[in-house]
């Protein structure tokens, strides 16, 4: 069965660009209609959406992070990638990679990452 | 942006309880609704979608439903395993948000 495990970088420094790897084991990432997506949660807060990529390179962002977010893929890697450009103490969070099937117009995320934390500090 | 608000943001219970927890859109969303249990230091797990379908594997003492803007998710019986946080999500729109959660803690 298809598993995702979130890597990269525990602290950033403010300012600069944080990059995260989403690795897809167990199927590949180009099979099926699927969309890859990010999302995080900060201490004590709830779940927010950050973005998502289809294999064709399709992308949709969270328009209050779009102009600071790249989210990519490599298939020949298995892998797809976000980065968050300019950041500060308010991107510090858990960041999550997630699959998104889709199944008659109906969109849900079905399997996820256990999660990465992220701390922004100097 | 389509606003999901849930209620209550925290729940007590004992095991053996029927829960419910409600999940309200901003504007209507048809059916375009999920719910998601999320324990801590574990990957959310997809508990329903489409507001009342049941995911593979998930237990039937779980159900959803709803249309249009009020949504909710029941649980029958609480298991001990089944105290978690639980979040319902919208997929109407693509720009997705997610409700504030709701944490079920042991009574």
């Amino acid at each position: 069965q298809v598993q995702l495990q979130e890597s990269g970088p525990g602290l950033v420094k403010p300012s600069q660009t944080l990059s995260l790897t989403c690795t897809v084991s167990g199927g590949s990432i180009s099979s099926g209609n699927y969309y890859w997506n990010w999302i995080r949660q900060p201490a004590g807060k709830g779940l927010e959406w950050i973005g998502r990529i289809f294999t064709s390179g399709s992308t949709n962002y969270n328009p209050s992070l779009k102009s600071r977010v790249t989210i990519s893929v490599d298939t020949s890697k298995n892998q797809f990638s976000l980065k968050l450009s300019s950041v500060t103490a308010a991107d510090t969070a858990v960041y999550y990679c997630a699959r998104e099937t889709t199944f008659h117009y109906y969109y849900y995320m079905d399997v996820w990452g256990t999660g990465t934390t992220v701390t922004v500090s100097s | 942006d389509i606003q999901m608000t849930q209620s209550p943001s925290s729940l007590s219970a004992s095991e053996g309880d029927r829960v419910t927890i409600t999940c309200r859109a901003s504007q209507t969303i048809s059916n375009y609704l999920n719910w998601y249990q999320h324990k801590p230091g574990k990957a959310p797990k997809l508990l329903i979608y489409a507001a009342s379908t049941l995911q593979s594997g998930v237990p039937s003492r779980f159900s959803g439903s709803g249309s249009g803007t009020d949504f909710t998710l029941t649980i029958s019986s609480l298991r001990p395993e089944d105290f978690a946080t639980y979040y319902c999500q919208q997929s109407y729109s693509t720009r997705y948000t997610f409700g504030q959660g709701t944490k079920l803690e042991i009574k």
